[in-house]
């Protein structure tokens, strides 16, 4: 079974500059999320899909960062404009159903430096 | 107070040595407690997995909680330098997100 595929691994920008991060999850997966794992710091969940529909978004800086996952598969994480704290790593995690008890899959992860 | 709490290290043993990880949270709502191994560069991947109080045994690594405390270890027998890597605590509860810690780096020397 393939796992959750993160692209790309690494990604360098300038403050200001826009980017995004792209994450296809285990195929059946109805449950998507992405966390923001900051240097020293255990993952923090930004937004979590059921499907193509928001469960929770509830510390997504929504005023830089933008999340979408059109037909309930693929995702894409956006981010405009970049501030230097958004350096970090960018998982993106699936599971079957989005109970509290369903296991997370999680990718490698996007590495991205804010310069 | 974060809702979570471990201790960074890193905790470096000798192998073969027993390992306790540990960690402490403040919410007393939680009922989901796991532990997720993290390797460099890679994404954290579910180790043990444990519901309420009790205990739990898988293999070499045993999960521990004791929810009067407010408390969680993870107990590594003879550690193997392939069990080096950084351990996230996590917990949930029905209806919540999941919370993780920051993590404790073990480094296992051959």
């Amino acid at each position: 079974e393939a796992g959750v595929a993160q692209s790309p691994r690494y990604k360098i920008i300038e403050k200001r500059q826009s980017v995004a991060f792209w994450c296809n999850p285990i195929s059946g997966h109805a449950t998507l999320y992405w966390y923001q794992q900051i240097l020293g710091q255990g993952p923090k969940l930004l937004i979590q899909f059921q499907n193509n529909g928001v469960v929770d978004d509830s510390q997504l800086p929504k005023d830089r960062f933008s999340a979408e996952r059109l037909k309930g598969v693929d995702s894409t994480l956006k981010i405009q404009p970049a501030k230097l704290e958004d350096s970090a790593v960018y998982l993106c995690a699936s599971s079957l159903v989005p109970s509290s008890t369903d296991t997370q899959y999680f990718g490698p992860g996007t590495r991205l430096t804010v310069l | 107070q974060k809702e979570v709490e471990q201790d960074p290290g890193p905790l470096s043993v000798p192998e073969g040595a027993i390992v306790s990880l540990n960690c402490t949270y403040s919410n007393s709502a939680f009922q989901y407690f796991m532990w997720y191994r993290q390797y460099s560069r890679k994404g954290p991947e579910l180790l043990m997995y444990t519901y309420s109080s009790g205990n739990k045994e898988d293999g070499r690594f045993t999960a521990q909680v004791d929810k009067s405390s407010k408390y969680i270890s993870l107990f590594i027998r003879d550690s193997q330098p392939s069990d080096s890597a950084t351990y996230l605590c996590a917990m949930s509860a029905m209806g919540f997100k999941t919370i993780f810690g920051a993590g404790t780096r073990l480094f296992v020397k051959a």
